[in-house]
């Protein structure tokens, strides 16, 4: 079956270290995304990419990293510069064939706790 | 600004009973709007979208929503909930480019 696939589900650091979220997609998607969920704020965008090689900034990329190397993977970094990174985070992808309001497509996320 | 707003945080009803789940929305022209639902620890399943044209959208689960535009609103319907429907459920909206603003999300519990 075709998804999106994040890991680790649950992801604990200390505070001062950088980590790597991984997101991978086998639906031929061209765009894909990674939001951020905090209780009662619901999903903010933090980066998201149309095509390899290339991504955009969303509303709140500030202390975070991204990277497309190949279609099928947009891996976020949070880095130590991030001021509350404790959260849960979503990938998402859309297929832009399909139009640009084809509907997204969510992993299951990833809990990350810094302490 | 562009904004979505979900004016119920948690809502409670009764197994069988009737729902509507609010939205509101402000932007500069008509966006395209949508409504997914989120189980917990969970990703977010799309119910329903409304692009343009018939203002009464059927979605999945029994789901519909009506898009009122001289309200700007895009109420979330469904005419019997079952226990299975408690979840949180997210309003979004979009100019275009799949960039989605999101509603902070109305969290549904549902009574036996």
């Amino acid at each position: 079956d075709g998804g999106i696939t994040q890991s680790p589900k649950y992801l604990f650091r200390k505070e001062g270290q950088n980590v790597t979220l991984s997101c991978e997609q086998n639906l031929n998607h061209d765009a894909m995304y990674w939001y951020r969920q905090d209780p009662g704020q619901g999903l903010r965008l933090i980066y998201y990419s149309q095509i390899v090689n290339d991504f955009q900034k969303g509303d709140i990329a500030e202390g975070y990293s991204v990277s497309r190397e190949k279609k099928e993977s947009f891996p976020l970094t949070v880095t130590s510069a991030q001021k509350n990174p404790t959260a849960f985070y979503l990938c998402a992808s859309s297929s832009l064939r399909e139009g640009l309001n084809s509907p997204l497509h969510f992993g299951n996320g990833t809990r990350l706790t810094v302490t | 600004a562009q904004s979505v707003t979900q004016p119920d945080i948690h809502i409670t009803v009764s197994e069988g009973a009737s729902l509507e789940l609010r939205c509101n929305y402000s932007y500069g022209a008509t966006p395209y709007l949508f409504w997914y639902v989120q189980s917990p620890g969970q990703g977010l399943q799309l119910l329903l979208k409304y692009l343009s044209g018939d203002t009464l959208v059927q979605g999945i689960k029994g789901f519909e929503a009506e898009f009122k535009r001289s309200q700007s609103s895009f109420n979330l319907r469904k005419p019997s909930v079952h226990w299975s429907d408690a979840a949180e459920y997210f309003c979004a909206a979009s100019g275009g480019y799949n960039k989605l603003i999101f509603g902070a999300g109305t969290r549904l519990a549902v009574h036996p």
